[in-house]
C-alpha cells in the first residue's frame, strides 16, 4: 500500500530555513506528483506546490514563490520541501501528498515546524 | 483565485441524523475538479470524494457528493460516531491551481 513517511519535528529561529522530507513506498515513485500542503495550528489547509518526481519540474503557489524549493531524490524515493526566511506565521504542520487526477489521495503524517526565537 | 466558502462553520448533530455540508465557489468549478476530505484530530486528511461524486475506495456509501457550477454538497445520510470530524472541500483551477475551503466542523450534539 502507498505510504508517505515524513521527517520529524523541527524548531527553527526566525529567518532560518527548514527542509522537510517525505519518503514514499508502495508504488513507483516517479508515477505520481507529490504536493505539499500546510496547516497552521487550528487552521485549514493551504496548498504550497508540487514536484514531479519523474522530471524534477515544480510549480509553487505565488504566496511562497522565492521562498520555497521542492526537490526529489529518485534513488531513495524521497521528496523534499525547503522553506527559507521563516517567520512565526510559518509555524505549521507540513504534509506531503500524492496526486490522483485533480486531488490528493495519500497523505504523509505531517511534519511539525515551529518557528520561535 | 477561486475562493471556496464552506457552510456552516460548525454543524451539531446526533448519530443517526443526516448531515448536509455546503461548499460554494467564487467562480464556476469544473465538476471533475471538486473533492472532499475528512480530517480527524491528530490525523492527516483523508480523501473521501473526487470529481464531485466519486467515492474513494473504502468510503462508506452513506457519504455522497453532488453539485455543479458554484454550489457543491457533501451529504452523510446517517451519521455514525466515527463521522464526527472536520470536512474540507478542494478545487483545482488556476492561480493558485489548488485551493481548499476553510472547513466545516461536524460535532456531536
Amino acid at each position: 500500500q502507498v505510504q508517505l513517511v515524513q521527517s520529524g519535528p523541527e524548531v527553527k529561529k526566525p529567518g532560518a530555513s527548514v527542509k522537510v522530507s517525505c519518503k514514499a513506498s508502495g508504488y513507483l515513485f516517479t508515477d505520481k506528483f507529490i504536493h505539499w500542503v500546510r496547516q497552521a495550528p487550528g487552521q485549514g489547509l493551504e496548498w504550497m506546490g508540487w514536484v514531479n518526481p519523474h522530471t524534477g519540474d515544480t510549480e509553487y503557489s505565488q504566496r511562497f514563490q522565492g521562498r520555497v524549493t521542492m526537490t526529489r531524490d529518485t534513488s531513495v524515493s524521497t521528496a523534499y520541501m525547503e522553506l527559507s526566511r521563516l517567520g512565526s506565521d510559518d509555524t505549521a504542520l507540513y504534509h506531503c501528498a500524492t496526486q490522483s487526477w485533480w486531488c490528493f489521495d495519500h497523505w504523509g503524517q505531517g511534519s511539525l515546524v515551529t518557528v520561535s526565537s | 483565485e477561486i475562493v471556496l466558502t464552506q457552510s456552516p462553520g460548525t454543524l451539531s448533530l446526533s448519530p443517526g441524523e443526516r448531515a448536509t455540508l455546503s461548499c460554494r465557489a467564487s467562480q464556476s468549478v469544473d465538476s471533475r475538479y471538486l473533492a472532499w476530505y475528512q480530517q480527524k484530530p491528530g490525523q492527516a486528511p483523508r480523501l473521501l470524494i473526487s470529481g464531485t461524486s466519486s467515492r474513494s475506495t473504502g468510503v462508506p456509501d452513506r457519504f455522497s457528493g453532488s453539485g455543479s457550477g458554484t454550489d457543491f454538497t457533501l451529504t452523510i445520510s446517517r451519521l455514525e460516531p466515527e463521522d464526527f470530524a472536520v470536512y474540507y472541500c478542494q478545487q483545482y483551477g488556476s492561480s493558485p491551481p489548488y485551493t481548499f475551503g476553510q472547513g466545516t466542523k461536524l460535532e456531536i450534539k
